[in-house]
């Protein structure tokens, strides 16, 4: 069956780096970039940025420049994503969520359950 | 900036009923435009890609349409399972850029 599966619930102090898993099964790892966003509470989803997982590539959203990085081990088929320098206003449900290529463009198709991270002193 | 405008945030229908939910954008988007089906519990669905097309396994009472900066989700006789958050997302300017709708939540009357 295809699907993500991202890791567990976490909570940070203020100042911490936060560290999420999204492992993929039942697809080839490679053949499919990953994406990460996010949601906080009462607002929109945001999106946060990409890892090509075949090359290592990565983009990420300018506004969280200096902050996140996106890594991945495909021998797990795992994808990471690390937010640095943790603020309250980083409390959210992080997605990761792989993308396909539509004749428009590359569209998340298939999307992880989300990690809850709290950000509290 | 790109804005994505939803409405309505909320709706309550009955099941059977015909349901229109609208997708605004700020600027030109061209056709890019998705729409998903999300449940508590679940990951959210894909269900239309590029305005009009219908994911895999999509049930034909799905419709998109639209162009520019209006776009609409319609969805024929509702289910019970069609009872969820709906949100939409636009990729113009993908792979750099993705913004995505507020949401509308279709409840149950």
């Amino acid at each position: 069956q295809v699907h993500l599966v991202q890791s567990g619930a976490e909570v940070k102090k203020p100042g911490a780096s936060v560290n999420i898993s999204c492992t993929a099964f039942g697809y080839s790892f490679t053949d499919h970039t990953i994406h990460w966003v996010r949601q906080a509470p009462g607002q929109a989803l945001e999106w946060m940025g990409w890892i090509n997982v075949a090359h290592g590539n990565t983009q990420n959203s300018e506004r969280f420049q200096g902050r996140v990085t996106f890594t991945r081990d495909s021998s797990a088929n795992t994808a990471y994503m690390e937010l640095n320098n943790l603020k309250s206003e980083d409390t959210a449900l992080y997605f990761c969520a792989r993308d396909r290529f539509y004749k428009g463009g590359d569209v998340f198709d298939l999307w992880g359950l989300g990690t809850m991270v709290t950000v509290s002193s | 900036e790109m804005i994505m405008t939803q409405s309505p945030v909320s709706l309550s229908v009955s099941p059977g009923e015909i349901v229109t939910l609208s997708c605004r954008a700020s600027q030109n988007i061209g056709n890019h435009l998705a729409w998903y089906q999300h449940k508590p519990g679940q990951p959210p669905r894909l269900l239309i890609h590029d305005v009009s097309t219908r994911a895999a396994d999509v049930p034909a009472r799905f419709s998109g349409s639209g162009s520019g900066t209006e776009f609409t989700l319609t969805i024929n006789s509702l289910q019970s399972e069609d009872f969820a958050l709906y949100f939409c997302l636009q990729y113009s300017n993908w792979p750099h850029r993705y913004t995505f709708g507020q949401g509308t939540k279709l409840e149950i009357k």
